[in-house]
């Protein structure tokens, strides 16, 4: 089963862009990856899923046109444009990977995302 | 709007068992599959199964089969997870979260409950 790595923590100022970074191990290029926002205290939310010809189907409830994502090799990318106060969360990637029996789901180990 | 609604906070010793509650409703509960995810203080988020709520077919984690059940009523749209022999690292949030339409595993987790603390300690 594919593992996921994301950076634990980045950063960017009110009003500028940040992209982060979903990385697949070795062997796992074909695979699409979930994004998932985080705010403080509360329950993750869906952002979008992304492959290497970008996103796959659409965005989650209420999910605005700041965020996009972008695929590349074994990267997914969530890139989020004129940060905003209420950005500020943990984002975590994840992926489902086999069948029947065998189907897990797997994340990553989130990255927390400051505005400053 | 789509909710999923669970059941509130829990305090158990360990060797004990926990049944965390999630309804649904909204849509139509017995089309799209539900995962239970959990989040231990600090952490990641961890899989830990999906439950199809027609059929009540399952598939855990291997990291939690032998210790744990997933269920449905169907008659009032309610998904249950049970975790036994609890330990001290099992205190945790564990969420519910709506998967894809059945018979499609692979669609995103695209609702999700509020949580559920379960706080395991002696």
């Amino acid at each position: 089963q594919p593992v996921l790595t994301q950076p634990p923590s980045a950063s960017a100022s009110l009003g500028a862009s940040v992209t982060l970074t979903c990385n697949l191990s070795s062997g796992y290029s074909n695979y699409k990856v979930d994004w998932y926002q985080q705010r403080p205290g509360k329950g993750p939310r869906f952002v979008m899923r992304v492959g290497t010809g970008g996103i796959v189907g659409s965005k989650g409830d209420g999910i605005p046109d700041r965020f996009s994502v972008l695929g590349s090799g074994l990267n997914r990318y969530l890139t989020i444009k004129n940060i905003q106060e209420e950005d500020e969360s943990d984002y975590h990637c994840g992926a489902d990977h086999g069948s029947g029996s065998n189907f897990v789901w797997v994340f990553g180990g989130g990255t927390k995302l400051t505005v400053l | 709007q789509v909710q999923l609604v669970q059941s509130g906070a829990e305090v158990k010793k360990p060797g004990a068992s926990v049944k965390v509650s999630c309804k649904a409703s909204e849509y139509t509960f017995t089309t799209y599959y539900i995962h239970w995810v959990r989040q231990a203080p600090g952490q990641g988020l961890e899989w830990m199964g999906i439950i199809n709520p027609s059929g009540g077919s399952t598939t855990y984690a291997q990291k939690f089969q032998g210790r744990v059940t997933m269920t449905s009523d169907t008659s009032t749209s309610t998904v249950y997870m049970e975790l036994s022999s609890l330990r001290s690292e099992d205190t945790a949030v564990y969420y519910c979260a709506r998967g894809g339409i059945i018979p499609n595993l692979r669609g995103e987790l695209d609702y999700w409950g509020q949580g559920t603390l379960v706080t395991v300690s002696s």
